[in-house]
């Protein structure tokens, strides 16, 4: 079966620090892969998606970015944090040939940046 | 572009009695809607969808929903409300074009009172 691991779980941030989350996707190939935002616990908002490795596209432009260095791995980076960046962050994955599947999702990252 | 409404920030019914989360989506082309729910500090997770075919579709945990084409809507039911069902609640909207994007309403807090 299918698994996605995000870490970590939590993470406190100075302003001005660099950023990395990952998140790893098991028991499946070329999926489409996903970074999303939720702020204050409502709404979702997508940062980066990406159809395979080395290939992301951004939604929002900002202070974030994100790579595929593996089919089954995204990173979201930022090289200086922003107060703005706190949020809740979740990577997500879908099949990469089917339009009309469902999401997967992580158990997300809580940022607070400082 | 496509868009999710999801018209109430937040639903109160009684444990036992029915419930209904609304939402509208606008699209282009067919439609393929999904409905996710949210528990504290978690990701989403997958309920139910819609493709094609029969307008009322079944999910997880007795929820289903109802497709209407011609009212561009997509409500969450349940006949008989759980407390355990107390939860954020997302419709997610994505068109047969747009390459496995999804759109997300903001979301429905459901709080069932026992």
């Amino acid at each position: 079966s299918q698994t996605i691991h995000q870490w970590p779980a939590t993470l406190v941030q100075p302003v001005g620090s660099p950023l990395s989350l990952e998140c790893t996707v098991e028991g499946t190939s070329n999926p489409n892969l996903y970074w999303y935002r939720q702020a204050a616990g409502r709404g979702l908002q997508l940062l980066f998606y990406s159809v395979g490795i080395g290939q992301i596209s951004s939604e929002v432009p900002q202070n974030l970015s994100a790579s595929r260095p593996q089919d089954r791995q995204f990173i979201l980076s930022s090289k200086k944090l922003l107060l703005s960046d706190s949020g809740f962050y979740l990577c997500a994955w879908s099949l990469w040939d089917r339009t009309n599947t469902e999401a997967f999702f992580g158990q997300g990252t809580r940022l607070t940046v400082v | 572009a496509q868009s999710v409404a999801q018209p109430e920030d937040q639903v109160n019914v009684a444990e036992g009695n029915p419930l209904t989360v609304k939402c509208t989506y606008s699209v282009s082309g067919n439609p393929y809607l999904f409905w996710y729910v949210q528990y504290p500090n978690r990701g989403l997770q997958f309920l139910l969808k819609y493709i094609t075919g029969d307008n009322l579709v079944k999910g997880s945990y007795g929820f289903e929903a109802e497709f209407n084409k011609s009212q561009t809507s997509f409500h969450l039911k349940k006949p008989s409300a759980l407390v355990s069902d107390s939860a954020l609640y997302f419709c997610a909207v994505r068109g047969n074009t747009n390459a496995g994007k999804s759109t997300f309403g903001d979301g429905t807090t459901l709080t069932v009172k026992p």
